[in-house]
């Protein structure tokens, strides 16, 4: 079965600086990967993914991915962290079209000015 | 369109006492699925459904049946609360469509059992 690590809980991060979260998957073969974020109290919103082609991927808010097989990595970027990023992200992990995805435990990101 | 609508957002339980969520999508979506969320612990599955007349426990079934009532409809039942079931659930649907096993989410139903 596939999993997914999130080896940050917490990070905090001054207004302007760069930004990367880290997520590792586990997954035999090239899964679908995902980065949701939340803001408190809200819904889940895609920022990005990568299903096939191009490894690193472009997303909302400017946000950036990189898949890096050899690493089993998908980690999130930002160059320019603004304070309304302030929110916990989610990787996710997922095998074809229509199965569920399973969830990293998330990384809670706060914004300092 | 409204995507993914769950209710009640909100709901205070004594414990053993029994209540449905509902879920309903309006995207044609094939397969709907229940995540409770935890502080720490990120999204856990429940159940799913992967087509209409179809369900299938995940990580964390126990204590919880499904519906799946027709394509649009999933709903969730905790039959005698207990506290632990105290968590915020989402439902999420996605569709053939979706190559990608994109989730589309409602905005959660937050549940206290006291």
């Amino acid at each position: 079965a596939q999993s997914v690590t999130q080896p940050d809980i917490h990070i905090t991060v001054s207004e302007g600086a760069s930004l990367e979260l880290r997520c590792n998957y586990s997954y035999g073969a090239t899964p679908y990967l995902f980065w949701y974020v939340q803001s408190p109290g809200q819904g889940l919103q895609l920022l990005l993914k990568y299903f096939s082609g191009d490894t690193l991927v472009q997303g909302i808010k400017g946000f950036e991915a990189e898949f890096k097989r050899s690493q089993s990595s998908f980690n999130l970027r930002k160059p320019s962290v603004h304070w309304s990023d302030a929110a916990e992200y989610f990787c996710a992990v997922g095998i074809s079209g229509n199965t569920p995805l399973v969830f990293g435990k998330g990384t809670r990101l706060s914004v300092i000015a | 369109n409204a995507g993914v609508t769950q209710t009640p957002k909100f709901q205070v339980l004594k414990t053993g006492q029994s209540m449905t969520l509902q879920c309903a999508q309006d995207m044609n979506h094939n397969s709907m699925y229940w995540y409770r969320q935890d502080p720490g612990m990120g999204l856990r599955l429940i159940y799913y459904s992967a087509s209409e007349g179809t369900t299938d426990k995940g990580e964390v079934p126990n204590g919880y049946n499904v519906s799946r009532l027709n394509k649009r409809e999933f709903s969730l039942r905790l039959e005698s609360a207990a506290p632990s079931q105290t968590s915020v659930y989402f439902c999420a649907s996605n569709g053939q469509l979706n190559l990608d096993g994109e989730l589309f989410f409602g905005e959660g139903s937050r549940l206290t059992v006291l």
